[in-house]
């Protein structure tokens, strides 16, 4: 069957402008996650939804991030001001339910100039 | 909070065995894990421990200490594809969130 899927694989972006990065996860998996790779380093967690909200978004920097899932399936991970630190790998995992092993998506390499 | 150390880099020769280690000091726990990564692509899923001891599959092992805070995989009959990143993994005991190493560098040579 058909793994988690991102879209874009790739954006490039300038500093401050707005972006939006799409996962969709494996059909049924009620548990979606988000993680930030940054270069030489292990995928740092952003923001787990369980359904429709959000269980856990301490990941989150700052309040330029927010992410949705309003329907419980597709998530898109929103990013306001777009600052160069932000450059990264944006992986997302779907799992059957919260204690389950976690899928990861091919993730979105966004690079803000 | 949580801290996972791994070494960053190893090497072995195709054919050998490896082990790569990973300790970590969490303030809550609910499993380990091991990921493998190859450059640019997506972590794939290799193991998982929540109880003491040994699991086995096929040329991969994993092994969990609780008492110890300790983890390794152990890999077995190398071959040139094993070359990737390995990341050991603390699931968050509330949340579910997994919390990462910084990976070990696996390059096997001929």
């Amino acid at each position: 069957g058909a793994g988690v899927s991102q879209t874009p694989s790739n954006k490039v972006t300038e500093k401050g402008k707005y972006v939006e990065l799409r996962c969709d996860p494996i059909s049924g998996h009620t548990a979606l996650y988000w993680y930030r790779q940054s270069l030489g380093q292990g995928p740092e967690f952003l923001i787990y939804f369980q359904g429709t909200g959000a269980a856990d978004d301490s990941g989150l920097p700052n309040d330029r991030f927010f992410a949705v899932r309003p329907e419980g399936s597709v998530s898109t991970l929103k990013i306001q001001r777009t600052e160069r630190g932000d450059s990264a790998v944006y992986l997302c995992a779907s799992s059957l339910t919260s204690g389950s092993e976690q899928y990861f998506g091919p993730g979105t390499r966004l690079t803000v100039t | 909070g949580q801290n996972i150390d791994q070494p960053t880099e190893m090497t072995a020769t195709e054919g050998a065995i490896v082990q790569i280690n990973c300790t970590y000091q969490t303030s809550g726990f609910n499993g380990l894990f091991w990921y493998q990564q190859h450059a640019g692509e997506a972590p794939t899923f290799l193991s998982y421990n929540v109880l003491d001891g040994l699991e086995e599959k096929g040329r991969f092992s994993s092994f969990l200490s609780r008492s110890k805070g300790y983890s390794y995989l152990l890999l077995k009959e190398l071959q040139m594809k094993d070359s990737a990143s390995y990341l050991c993994a603390v699931r968050d005991i509330s949340f579910q969130k997994l919390v990462f190493g910084t990976g070990t560098r696996l390059l096997v040579s001929p």
